[in-house]
């Protein structure tokens, strides 16, 4: 079992609707980050969390430490938000990253 | 600003073949210096990460190596490639010590088919 499980795998949209991509973890961290990834591969980083909530944009991601849960969600999708999107989380002791396998979303227009 | 390159951004190698790929991060110092792989259909592997030159851990036994000749360069070798090394590969940075209080930034990436 991976410490890191995304759901959905791939999840397609209609532009407009409202998205959520759920992340859950098996190991105790001090940092969780939501990445984005393009078609072309490239990666960047959306947010980094502890704790609470952060918001940025369209974009909102949660984390849960006692449940050990995140969740990004995306507010009024548009067909520019199509991308892999991935969780990644610090285990605590570590300075590696583990990571989710990503959570495809198309939004058609 | 901090800025990151790796290169080349494609490779088509033959089995046998040597491998090179070089980071460089630009605009700040003692950088942590990661490297990952993505093969296809799969997530993120952490290969190699380096807190400081000379300094670099091995997360995963395979036929590819690491240095880390300068302070800002990391370069992910390889002496001899085999099928299963394709993929995309991705050179990152964070600052400091720790990544709980620190972004990390990638590289556009490596895209390597070995034939």
């Amino acid at each position: 079992k991976n410490e890191v499980e995304q759901s959905p795998q791939n999840l397609t949209a209609q532009e407009g609707e409202f998205i959520t991509i759920n992340c859950s973890y098996s190991v105790g961290i001090s940092a969780l980050h939501w990445l984005q990834q393009h078609p072309g591969g490239g990666i960047v980083s959306l947010f980094m969390l502890s704790s609470g909530k952060k918001k940025h944009g369209r974009l909102i991601a949660t984390i849960n430490i006692q449940e050990k849960h995140s969740s990004l969600h995306i507010t009024a999708s548009h067909p520019r938000d199509s991308a892999v999107y991935i969780c990644a989380v610090k285990a605590g002791g570590s300075e590696k990253l583990v990571f989710g396998k990503g959570t495809k979303l198309t939004v058609n227009p | 600003s901090q800025t990151i390159h790796q290169w080349p951004a494609t490779l088509v190698q033959p089995v046998g073949s040597p491998l090179s790929l070089e980071c460089t991060v630009e605009g700040t110092s003692n950088p942590n210096l990661y490297w990952y792989r993505q093969a296809a259909g799969r997530g993120l592997q952490l290969l190699f990460y380096s807190v400081g030159i000379g300094q670099i851990s091995s997360e995963v036994p395979q036929n590819l190596s690491a240095s880390r000749p300068q302070d800002r360069q990391f370069i992910l070798s390889s002496k001899k490639l085999l099928l299963s090394d394709s993929g995309f590969y991705l050179c990152a940075w964070s600052r400091g010590v720790t990544l709980s209080g620190n972004t990390i930034y990638f590289g556009e990436g490596s895209w390597l088919t070995v034939v």
